[in-house]
């Protein structure tokens, strides 16, 4: 079983500033098949990275993702006030599927 | 426009069963695999189950293997999970989702509360 581990566990920053998310697997996770999400309380998750690094539709530029292997990152080039949310990372490479426990992002 | 609706949710005791349905439309429902995520209160996400498009391939997350079943009938566009032998812990929000990507679809959400 793969385990993801996401850090921090909370990050606080400031409007404009870029924000830097980890995620790390247990084991090596094609890139192919790994996803990032981004959550609003009481909403459904929304898919912004898939592959690895590949915007979802509709996603804008400034969301970025990288990595391969066990370590991957998820990066926000400036943040606006409607990027503070909790993110998730999810290998579909084998099953289980998981996901890491999310990161908080939070205006400072 | 893809919807997807998810019901059959509800309070249920311990030891029962329920089955949730995720009403499919908008786009080829048997050309996309489907999972089944769930949100437990004030938690984060836990993955359940994948089913493939044309239903023959399955994987469960080990919390719920031998429970729950997921199953699809491509000719009413709906999604199906079985869950059995419910336990307190099995309480959570429970989404049907399609998001491989490059789009996701997501259900709105059913509610399953497991107490007595």
């Amino acid at each position: 079983e793969i385990v993801l581990t996401q850090s921090p566990g909370t990050l606080s920053l400031s409007p404009g500033e870029r924000a830097t998310l980890s995620c790390r697997a247990s084991q090596s996770v094609s890139s192919s098949y790994l996803g990032w999400y981004q959550q609003k309380p009481g909403q459904a998750p929304r898919l912004l990275i898939y592959g690895a690094s590949s915007r979802a539709t509709g996603i804008p530029d400034r969301f970025s993702g990288n990595g391969s292997g066990t370590d991957f990152t998820l990066t926000i080039s400036r943040l606006e006030p409607e990027d503070f949310a909790l993110y998730y990372c999810q290998q579909y490479d084998s099953s289980p599927y998981s996901f890491g426990r999310g990161t908080k992002l939070e205006i400072k | 426009e893809v919807q997807l609706v998810e019901s059959g949710g509800g309070l249920v005791q311990p030891g029962g069963s329920l089955r949730l349905s995720c009403a499919a439309s908008g786009f080829t429902f048997s050309s996309h695999a489907m999972s089944w995520v769930r949100q437990a209160p004030g938690k984060g996400l836990e993955w359940v189950s994948f089913i493939s498009g044309s239903g023959d391939s399955t994987y469960y997350a080990d919390s719920v293997k031998g429970r729950f079943i997921i199953s699809r009938d491509n000719s009413k566009n709906t999604l199906y999970l079985q869950m059995n032998s419910l336990r307190a812990e099995d309480t959570a929000v429970f989404y049907c989702a399609e998001a491989w990507g490059p789009s996701d679809y997501w259900g709105q959400g059913t509610l399953v509360t497991v107490s007595s």
